[in-house]
């Protein structure tokens, strides 16, 4: 079935620890996203990619990195994490600029 | 500055008929999107607005009035799985959509 998929699907990390999440996409999608969800607040973009090679900085990149070496893959590296970096994080992507998005199911990470 | 305004919850009952209502105000306009999302699940698509007037799809409509920076998301037949939280998103002059936080529909019997 085409779609995203994310990994892990949860994960507890201890604060100062680096962690990768992973997303990938068989739709052939040239956009791809990266969100993170808290309680009470709307979808805030950390990083985006328009096509393969190329990436962007969105609302709340810092402390967040991110790579697109291929059209299929768009990894979230976290350097150091931090407390306040627990949320649910969402991998989405778009065939152009004004298709729906595409999620993934979402991991929900939880820094300690 | 680019901004939403949903309400925060609304309640309604199974059968009825609800409209949910949005604002925005962005940098340029590219459309609007309505998402749905059930708890503890991501977000999937219900429509796409770029011109004025109302787009049907099945039980779910959605309006847009550029000119006023409005749209409403108007749900008829409610069923108990419509609840979940509605999110606005309209797309800036950049193809960068700016989200609100969602409106909760309860749906009560």
């Amino acid at each position: 079935i085409a779609g995203i998929t994310q990994a892990p699907t949860s994960q507890i990390l201890a604060a100062g620890r680096r962690m990768t999440l992973r997303c990938t996409q068989d739709m052939r999608h040239n956009a791809m996203y990266w969100y993170r969800q808290d309680l009470g607040l709307g979808l805030r973009l950390i990083h985006y990619s328009n096509t393969a090679g190329t990436t962007g900085k969105g609302e709340v990149p810092d402390g967040y990195s991110v790579s697109r070496a291929n059209t299929d893959d768009f990894p979230l590296t976290l350097a150091s994490a931090v407390p306040s970096q627990t949320s649910v994080y969402f991998c989405a992507s778009s065939d152009r600029g004004n298709s729906p998005l595409h999620f993934g199911n979402g991991t929900r990470l939880t820094v300690t | 500055g680019q901004n939403i305004d949903q309400p925060t919850e609304m309640t309604a009952t199974e059968g009825a008929i609800v409209q949910i209502n949005c604002t925005y105000q962005t940098s340029g306009f590219n459309g609007l999107f309505w998402y749905q999302q059930h708890a503890g699940e991501a977000p999937t698509f219900l429509s796409y607005n770029v011109l004025d007037g109302l787009e049907e799809k099945g039980r779910f409509s959605s309006f847009l009035s550029r000119s006023k920076g409005y749209s409403y998301l108007l749900l008829k037949e409610l069923q108990m799985k419509d609840s979940a939280s509605y999110l606005c998103a309209p797309m800036d002059s950049n193809y960068q959509l700016i989200w609100g936080a969602g409106t909760k529909l309860i749906i009560k019997p």
